[in-house]
C-alpha cells in the first residue's frame, strides 16, 4: 500500500535560495493539496489541483511560491528567494473524488521540513 | 472566514480513561468534517471523516460526532492507551476544497 509520498523529508537552505519539494499522491486520486504548518500551528492551506489544473491558491503562496502538477500525478512546489519567515513544515495530501460534492477524505504525506538558516 | 478552535489545548490522562476532545467552528456550511492525529515531526493521519448529513462515525474506540447547527464535533476516546498520546486536530471542509485547523489538542497518556 503506497501512500503518498515526499521528497525531500528535510531540506536546510541559505536564505536567498531556491528550493523545489515533491509530492507524490496515492496513485489513482485526481486532487492534490498543499499546505504549510509552523511550529504550534495547525496546518494552514495552500493551494489545490484537479488533475493537472490549479484550482485555488491562498493569498499566503506569495509570489515567490509557485506549485504544478504537469501530468496530473506528481506535484512540485517551488519556493525562490527562501526567507527565515518560510522554515515550517511542507504538507501534501490526495483525494478521490468519486461522487460530486460527496465525502472527500484528505490523505497527508510525511512532510517537507524546511529550514532557512 | 472559517475559524476553528479546539479545547483544551493539552490533556494528559492516565492509561485506561475515557476522554473527550472539543473542536468548534464558527461556519456551519460545512460538507465534512475530519479528525486528524499527529504524532511529533510527523505528517498527519486521518482517523475519521464525517459527512454534514451524519451526526456519528466510529473507528476502533475513538467515536466522533458532529453538530452541525451548533458547530461543534467531538472526539471521544475510549480506554486510552500510551500510544494514543499525539496531537489530534480537527478539520472542517467547506465549500471549498481546502480543509481549516485548529491548533490541535496535545493528548499524553500516562502508562
Amino acid at each position: 500500500d503506497t501512500g503518498v509520498s515526499q521528497d525531500p523529508r528535510h531540506k536546510i537552505t541559505k536564505r536567498g535560495q531556491n528550493v523545489t519539494f515533491r509530492c507524490d499522491p496515492i496513485s489513482e486520486h485526481n486532487r492534490l493539496y498543499w499546505y504549510r504548518q509552523t511550529l504550534g500551528q495547525g496546518p494552514e492551506f495552500l493551494t489545490y489541483f484537479q488533475n493537472e489544473a490549479q484550482l485555488e491558491k491562498s493569498r499566503l503562496l506569495s509570489d515567490r511560491f509557485s506549485a504544478e502538477r504537469p501530468k496530473g500525478s506528481f506535484s512540485t512546489l517551488e519556493i525562490q528567494r527562501t526567507e527565515q519567515g518560510d522554515s515550517a513544515m511542507y504538507l501534501c495530501a490526495s483525494s478521490l473524488e468519486v461522487l460530486a460534492g460527496g465525502p472527500r477524505e484528505q490523505y497527508f504525506g510525511p512532510g517537507t521540513r524546511l529550514t532557512v538558516t | 472566514k472559517q475559524e476553528v478552535t479546539q479545547i483544551p489545548a493539552a490533556l494528559s490522562v492516565p492509561e485506561g480513561e475515557n476522554l473527550v476532545l472539543n473542536c468548534s467552528f464558527t461556519d456551519s456550511a460545512i460538507y465534512n468534517l475530519q479528525w486528524f492525529r499527529q504524532d511529533p515531526g510527523k505528517g498527519l493521519t486521518s482517523l475519521l471523516l464525517i459527512q454534514s448529513s451524519q451526526r456519528e462515525q466510529t473507528s476502533g474506540r475513538l467515536n466522533a460526532s458532529l453538530d452541525k447547527s451548533s458547530g461543534r464535533s467531538t472526539l471521544y476516546i475510549a480506554a486510552s492507551q500510551p500510544g494514543d498520546s499525539a496531537t489530534y486536530l480537527c478539520a472542517p471542509q467547506g465549500g471549498s476544497e481546502k480543509l481549516v485547523f485548529g491548533k490541535g489538542t496535545k493528548l499524553t497518556v500516562n502508562p
